[in-house]
């Protein structure tokens, strides 16, 4: 157990529709990332918060955004969903955005399926 | 464009064998390499890690090699066991930390260890 949270394990949602994947970091872990795993691709980096500030962006869609709150547990919306954006979803922490990359800690993860 | 490969998606192998696992990359500034395993409905874990300034590290039964001039990793274990059967993802960075620091994953590899 990692102790990074993420709910919920599966989804499963019609085209068009909107989603919320929450993910809770492990305790003092300042920083939070999301990372998406599809059939075709290997794990992508979408984004990145430390603080509740977003600190660095990668492969993410214009349709997804997320936030970190000042509990500092963070969120990732998806909306306008296709069936191409049905994947798996990882939240990973570390302490701070200086930490070495070996020290995220992946959560397990919400399967998301649109259909 | 991949820039993190892993070009096999499979390896089996008998239980007291050496698996071998490798990984290509294209982008130069890439610094420090990783891989991480994964088991089903768990999230990825940090398994073993390699500078740009070494050739080789080791862990007990884990062994990374770079071969940076052949753009070329691969994770050795010997001997490998019935637990080590996993998903096994290779993934590298431009820098230990800071910005630069977010992780490119290949697609991982299944390996299984048959008793």
């Amino acid at each position: 157990d990692s102790g990074v949270t993420q709910t919920p394990k599966h989804l499963i949602t019609a085209t068009g529709q909107r989603v919320t994947l929450r993910c809770s970091p492990r305790s003092g872990d300042l920083s939070v990332y999301w990372y998406q795993q599809s059939l075709d691709q290997g794990l992508q980096f979408l984004i990145q918060y430390y603080n509740g500030e977003e600190r660095a962006k990668g492969n993410i869609l214009e349709r997804f955004s997320a936030q970190q709150f000042p509990d500092l547990h963070s969120e990732l919306n998806l909306s306008s969903l296709e069936l191409g954006d049905s994947a798996l979803y990882f939240c990973a922490s570390s302490f701070s955005p200086g930490t070495s990359v070996d020290e995220q800690f992946f959560g397990p993860g919400t399967r998301l399926t649109v259909l | 464009d991949q820039q993190v490969k892993q070009n096999s998606p499979s390896l089996s192998v008998q239980e007291g064998r050496i698996s071998i696992l490798n990984c290509d990359y294209t982008n130069s500034m890439f610094d420090y390499f990783l891989w991480y395993k994964k088991y089903p409905a768990e999230g990825p874990t940090f398994l073993i890690s390699i500078s740009s300034i070494k050739d080789k590290n080791e862990d007990g039964r884990f062994t990374v090699f770079l071969n940076k001039s052949a753009k070329h990793l691969s994770l050795h274990i010997v001997p490998s066991q019935p637990g080590d059967s996993a998903v096994y993802f290779c993934a590298a960075s431009g820098s230990t930390t800071g910005a630069n620091s977010k992780l490119t994953f290949g697609k991982g590899i299944t390996l299984s260890v048959r008793p």
